[in-house]
């Protein structure tokens, strides 16, 4: 059974600082993985999406790597600002013939003037 | 484009009672999900539904069942609410997988 794991579970930084949120999985045999940003009280928005033949991805301050060997992926945020406050998820979009994904528990980021 | 959409957004329903929760996308995908998310917990899929005509339960389906009414409807029902229940719960939606997944701004039920 594929397990997600995120460290860490919460983040508090100062404005402007470069993050790294990471996400571990146990069955390197993975179709895709999957970013979400999720606002409190509010649904998953997606961020970033690596299929499985990539390595990363880039959407403006956010680049996702992937590591299939080492069950591994990065979130990196640069030049945080308060609006990056959120909780961030990562999803494994299916192993084995599933395409049911699995998700971690989220990193809570808080970002502070 | 609305993507996935979910309705109500908010209800609270009194031990016992009944209600669907209605679930309907835009894209064409041919795979529906429904999670609940608690306080600890994460997301836990409650059923899903792999193609039009098909569904299988997931990690938690007991006290609920599921229709997928046709290929854009996806819907879960409670048929005797507990507080247990109470939670929010978010539909989602993807192309068997393969270009990620869409998710519903939720619906917080709340069982009293």
């Amino acid at each position: 059974k594929q397990e997600v794991t995120q460290i860490p579970a919460a983040l508090s930084v100062p404005e402007g600082e470069n993050l790294v949120l990471n996400c571990s999985f146990t069955d390197s045999a993975i179709y895709n993985l999957q970013w979400f940003r999720q606002d409190p009280g509010k649904g998953l928005t997606s961020l970033l999406l690596i299929q499985s033949s990539q390595r990363e991805q880039t959407s403006g301050r956010l680049n996702a790597s992937l590591d299939k060997s080492s069950g591994r992926s990065t979130l990196y945020i640069a030049a945080s600002q308060p609006g990056d406050s959120a909780t961030y998820l990562c999803a494994i979009g299916g192993t084995g013939g599933s395409y049911i994904p699995t998700f971690g528990r989220g990193t809570s980021l808080i970002v502070h003037p | 484009n609305a993507g996935v959409t979910q309705t109500p957004k908010f209800q609270v329903l009194k031990t016992g009672q009944s209600m669907t929760l209605q679930c309907a996308q835009d894209m064409n995908h041919n795979s529906m999900y429904w999670y609940r998310q608690d306080p600890g917990m994460g997301l836990r899929l409650i059923y899903y539904s792999a193609s039009e005509g098909t569904t299988d339960k997931g990690e938690v389906p007991n006290g609920y069942n599921v229709s997928r009414l046709n290929k854009r409807e996806f819907s879960l029902r409670l048929e005797s609410a507990a507080p247990s229940q109470t939670s929010v719960y978010f539909c989602a939606s993807s192309d068997s997988g393969l270009a990620g997944y869409t998710f519903g701004s939720g619906t917080r039920l709340t069982v009293v």
